[in-house]
């Protein structure tokens, strides 16, 4: 049973490109989670979803970021005109198909985002 | 502000020792993770306690749980270089937005 799998491990933008992290959850799993890591701090919650909603984006920034989690395929958090703040380790979480409040949340690798 | 805050920031043992580390939270929680992360690498769940528990073991760790205190605390026994990294607690006191602190980074000198 494969982990919680993200493409890309690092990505380079220039600022003002788009970026486009992946993730796609355990074998099983339908909640998706998206965290922000700055450098020396620990993870931030953005955005939680299920296939085909999103639940909770109170973490995410207003402007620029999007996240969706499709009936089919992977998981898209999407930056669009990346700025040099943007530069951080965004991480993707899942959790069984059932209540989410009292079970693990397993991460995947992360995707190391650099803005240039 | 942070739920889950860590102390100490940084750990530096030898070998073969224990290694121990705290975790405060400020409001009530259903349960307690703590998470490894090793140098630029993801986090690798270690164990996870539930607010009616107050000890669990899983091989060299050991993790209790105080809720009339709102703290924890993640005991390594027997330390190796492997487990060199930095530990992590989350709490779910805002439902499934865990939240995290800055981390105990731990050295284990050889």
């Amino acid at each position: 049973n494969a982990g919680v799998m993200q493409n890309p491990r690092h990505l380079v933008r220039r600022r003002g490109q788009e970026a486009r992290l992946r993730c796609s959850p355990m074998k099983g799993h339908s909640h998706v989670y998206w965290y922000r890591q700055l450098p020396e701090e620990g993870l931030k919650f953005m955005v939680y979803l299920q296939k085909e909603n999103i639940i909770d984006e109170s973490g995410m920034p207003k402007e620029r970021f999007s996240a969706e989690f499709p009936k089919e395929g992977p998981s898209i958090l999407r930056i669009q005109q990346v700025v040099r703040g943007d530069s951080a380790a965004y991480f993707c979480a899942s959790s069984p198909p059932y209540s989410p409040s009292y079970n693990e949340q397993f991460f995947g690798p992360g995707t190391r985002l650099t803005v240039l | 502000s942070q739920q889950g805050e860590e102390d100490p920031q940084a750990l530096s043992i030898q070998e073969g020792e224990n290694a121990t580390m705290n975790c405060s939270y400020k409001t009530s929680i259903n349960n307690l993770q703590w998470y490894r992360q090793n140098s630029g690498r993801g986090l690798v769940h270690l164990i996870l306690i539930r607010s009616n528990e107050r000890e669990k073991h899983s091989g060299r760790l050991r993790v209790t749980l105080d809720t009339s205190k709102k703290s924890s605390s993640l005991l390594i026994t027997a330390s190796r270089a492997a487990d060199t990294a930095s530990y992590f607690c989350a709490t779910d006191a805002d439902d499934y937005k865990l939240s995290f602190g800055a981390g105990t980074t731990v050295t284990v000198r050889a």
